[in-house]
């Protein structure tokens, strides 16, 4: 079974900008997370969707959003980047209707540089 | 107070030694634990996850849980230098939500 894809791999933008990252969830998995990972703040919690629906949000600004297709995939958007958004995202799936006990798998993530 | 907090690093063991990571959190409400190693400029890949109080053991790995302590820990037996990476330490904190640690770094010397 494949795993998660995320396109794409790099991203320079910069500041000001906006950009769009994509995930692909493993087969048959429903629910997918976003994280953002910086060398300062570790693994962050940014928000997880599944069936469509964004069902938590971590404590970021609202320049960052996503949103999830009915096929499961999903994509995140960050507006007006800052230099403070230079990390990498990465995405997670997990297969299930949201038990505490669901088990999430990483894709390789997107490394974004802002200039 | 950090919802989950890892030994600080980096910790450095001879080939074939016992690597002892620990973990703490905040939310007794926390129901599962997820051990998770990253290399260097590669995504987190899951090792282990532990619901229940007690021992979880796979292969070279150990997982012990203690929820009156708020405890979780991960020893890796007979240390591989390919065990050199960083250990991310994963508490469900509600549901759809996970709160990883600062991460501790192992590195195996050969």
């Amino acid at each position: 079974k494949a795993g998660v894809t995320q396109t794409p791999r790099y991203l320079i933008k910069t500041r000001g900008q906006q950009v769009t990252l994509s995930c692909s969830p493993i087969s048959g998995h429903r629910s997918v997370s976003w994280y953002q990972q910086t060398p300062g703040q570790g693994l962050q919690f940014l928000f997880e969707y599944f069936s469509e629906t964004q069902r938590n949000k971590g404590n970021f600004p609202g320049r960052f959003s996503g949103r999830q297709f009915s096929n499961s995939r999903s994509e995140m958007n960050v507006s007006t980047l800052e230099l403070g958004d230079s990390a990498l995202y990465l995405c997670a799936s997990a297969a299930l209707a949201g038990t505490s006990t669901d088990t999430q798998y990483f894709g390789p993530g997107t490394r974004l540089t802002v200039l | 107070q950090k919802e989950v907090e890892q030994n600080s690093g980096p910790l450095s063991v001879p080939e074939g030694a016992i690597a002892s990571l620990n973990c703490t959190y905040s939310d007794r409400g926390s129901q599962s634990f997820f051990w998770y190693r990253q290399y260097s400029g590669k995504s987190p890949e899951l090792i282990m996850f532990i619901y229940s109080n007690g021992d979880k053991e796979d292969g070279r790995f150990t997982a012990q849980l203690n929820k009156a302590s708020q405890y979780v820990s991960l020893l890796i037996r007979d240390s591989q230098p390919s065990d050199s990476a960083t250990y991310l330490c994963a508490v469900n904190v509600n549901d759809y939500k996970l709160s990883f640690g600062a991460g501790t770094t192992v590195t195996v010397r050969a």
